[in-house]
């Protein structure tokens, strides 16, 4: 009865490949999270999602395209991977959009790119 | 726009050891300030926020933080810490109007010695 779950755990895969993370919680929350976190444990956010609706898309590459089927779900797909993208990509949920909530985070998928 | 820095990238103690771990935020608006704990391999979760009211907060784990509104700085101590208190840490602060957004500090690895 994970709250918050990412698959894959691991991603290795070559330049040039697409590829997606999916997200899942279960926990009712309304927003969605897309965070990476680089080789220096820097955590940025990428995408929020508010009910299904893009709330947030901070300066990400085109190549990055968020989708939320639903409230429980938000998974992440990547054109043309890059050396660059790898990272740990985490996704998080909260109850709603506000500025107060606690924010819960799946494991994480690392992710290397050859 | 909202800036956190975290002034020790590692701070290794002994165990039993009083420990502060220390948060600078710069922001031209009110914010909320957030602690999250992130344990070896595994996602973030919540230790403690400030949200209003009284400046010290405290999570059950007996950490505590102490808001400062005129040094903007919110630290973060135990009196006395556990092997199990190895982990990285950071300090967030989110902006109180509107969607939450997370501005994350570089993060601090607690390494507590036997």
């Amino acid at each position: 009865d994970t709250a918050v779950s990412q698959t894959p755990k691991y991603l290795v895969t070559q330049m040039g490949n697409d590829k997606s993370i999916k997200c899942e919680q279960n926990l009712g929350h309304d927003t969605m999270y897309w965070y990476k976190q680089d080789s220096k444990k820097f955590l940025k956010i990428m995408f929020s999602y508010n009910n299904k609706e893009l709330i947030i898309n901070e300066t990400v590459p085109n190549r990055f395209s968020p989708k939320s089927p639903d409230k429980a779900h938000l998974n992440l797909h990547i054109n043309s991977l890059e050396l660059g993208d790898s990272a740990v990509y985490f996704c998080a949920s909260s109850r709603s959009s506000g500025g107060r909530e606690t924010q819960y985070f799946g494991p994480g998928t690392r992710l290397l790119v050859l | 726009a909202q800036s956190v820095t975290q002034l020790d990238s590692q701070v290794p103690v002994f165990e039993e050891a009083p420990v502060e771990l220390r948060c600078n935020y710069s922001s031209s608006v009110s914010v909320y300030l957030f602690w999250y704990v992130q344990y070896p391999n595994q996602g973030l979760q919540l230790l403690l926020k400030y949200l209003s009211g009284s400046t010290l907060v405290e999570s059950i784990n007996g950490f505590e933080a102490e808001f400062n509104k005129s040094q903007t700085s919110f630290h973060l101590r135990k009196p006395s810490v556990h092997i199990s208190d190895t982990a990285e840490y950071f300090c967030a602060v989110s902006e109180i109007q509107g969607a939450q957004k997370l501005v994350f500090g570089q993060g601090t690895r607690l390494t507590i010695n036997p």
